[in-house]
């Protein structure tokens, strides 16, 4: 199972938004509404931002949204700050079943 | 509160085999499955497998196939999970999770295996 595709590094100034592209096949982010986002800073264990494409956990900032269309996942962030910069990991369940990641992205707050 | 708390540091050598834990808490154990993730240093994410803390049945990747096993002591809220035949391309951090099949919202504060001769 290959990892979902990421682009490896994103940047944005504070307060613009960002989006952030995952991108698998119709056997995992396009066959099921199972995709979630993970932010890791540094050090850190992941933490759940997004679930099943676009549900965001209690405590989660509403500046992080979540979308799908077709075989892409997209991750959102509006009115960036300083602390979001830190690594986003996509994954989906696929039809195996099993789980896959993203290979992950880099975010720069510049 | 939620927590998964993770066994220690681990160094093996080549064609060791290791047991890491992670004892959950705070929580239904039988509510949610646990999850084992890697990650290599300065790499991305790896899923290894899932273990459904209520029945014991798994799922692993195809890359651990063979090499890896799963397992659950309920009575004291333990899984285990525990890989064979080390190489060095396993020293890694390995984290538990909390979770449904699909997401999981919990992690625990992973722990290093060093490969090693």
């Amino acid at each position: 199972q290959s990892a979902l595709a990421q682009p490896a590094s994103v940047s944005g100034s504070p307060g613009q938004s960002i989006t952030i592209s995952c991108t698998g096949t119709s056997s995992d982010v396009g066959g099921y509404n199972y995709v979630s986002w993970y932010q890791q800073h540094p050090g850190k264990a992941p933490k759940l931002i997004i679930y099943d494409v676009f549900y965001r956990p209690s405590g989660v900032s509403n500046r992080f949204s979540g979308s799908k269309s077709g075989n892409t996942a997209s991750l959102t962030i509006s009115g960036l700050q300083a602390e979001d910069e830190a690594d986003y990991y996509c994954s989906s369940y696929t039809s195996r079943p099993t789980v896959v990641f993203g290979g992950g992205t880099k975010l720069t707050v510049l | 509160q939620v927590q998964l708390v993770q066994s220690g540091a681990e160094v093996k050598t080549p064609g060791a085999s290791v047991r890491v834990s992670c004892k959950a808490s705070g929580y239904p154990f039988h509510n949610f499955h646990i999850h084992w993730v890697r990650q290599a240093p300065g790499q991305g994410l790896e899923w290894i497998g899932i273990i459904n803390t209520l029945s014991a049945s798994t799922k692993n990747a195809q890359n651990f196939q063979g090499r890896v096993s799963l397992t659950r002591d309920t009575s004291t809220t333990t899984v285990y999970m525990e890989l064979s035949n080390l190489r060095s391309d396993d020293t890694a951090l390995y984290y538990c999770a909390r979770g449904t099949w699909y997401s999981d919202d919990y992690w625990g504060q992973g722990t290093l295996l060093t490969v090693s001769s």
